[in-house]
């Protein structure tokens, strides 16, 4: 089955430490997206990636880094100078071009403690 | 600047009636739309979308309407099912991979 897996669901971190975020797809698309979620806000841009080894930043960059070494895996690292990191983070991907939507993750919970 | 805008955070519908989520934006350039379903603690899934040359689309109970002139797309659900209350994101592009998502609109259809 083709899809898009996030891990963990569930993610508790220490203030002042970094925690990587896992997202790995095996439907050979070429973008990826890393979306944060907060109560009344919508959806918002971290980072996204048209093609592996590039890769853009969002409206809200500042705080996290991403890599893209490979097709199928879009990590998201959630640094100690992001200061409000709790929040759902969602990983999605899409096909070339325009006009497709997403297929997103399940989502990960990361909640600083 | 919010260029794609859900202004009612939440609607209670009775089961069997219509339910219409509204979405508002305001870049002209926006040329394709989608509507997201999402369920608490879970990823959102693509429910049914339109291109900026049609006024209109449908899907089983699902119908999205764009009025281009008023910058307005509106989803319609008929009827409406207990399964159906979730949040509603409404997603605009202008052509390329990036979309823009509004606020969400929290649908709740009682039994």
């Amino acid at each position: 089955d083709g899809g898009i897996t996030q891990s963990p669901k569930y993610l508790f971190r220490k203030e002042g430490q970094n925690v990587t975020l896992s997202c790995e797809q095996n439907l050979n698309h070429d973008a990826m997206y890393w979306y944060r979620q907060d109560p009344g806000q919508g959806l918002r841009l971290i980072y996204y990636s048209q093609i592996v080894n590039d890769f853009q930043k969002g409206d809200i960059a500042e705080g996290y880094s991403v890599s893209r070494e490979k097709k199928e895996s879009f990590p998201l690292t959630v640094t100690s100078a992001q200061k409000n990191p709790t929040a759902f983070y969602l990983c999605a991907s899409s096909p070339s071009g325009s006009n497709y939507g997403y297929t997103f993750g399940s989502g990960t919970r990361l909640t600083v403690v | 600047d919010q260029q794609v805008k859900q202004n009612s955070p939440s609607l209670s519908v009775q089961e069997g009636r219509i339910s219409i989520l509204n979405c508002d934006y305001t870049n002209s350039m926006f040329d394709y739309f989608l509507w997201y379903k999402k369920y608490p603690a879970e990823g959102p899934t693509f429910l049914i979308s339109i291109s900026s040359i049609k006024d209109k689309n449908e899907d089983g109970r699902f119908t999205v309407f764009l009025n281009k002139s008023a910058k307005h797309l509106s989803l319609h659900i008929v009827p409406s099912q207990p399964g159906d209350s979730a949040v509603y994101f409404c997603a605009a592009t202008s052509g390329t991979y990036k979309y823009i998502f509004g606020t969400g609109t929290r649908l709740k259809v009682l039994a």
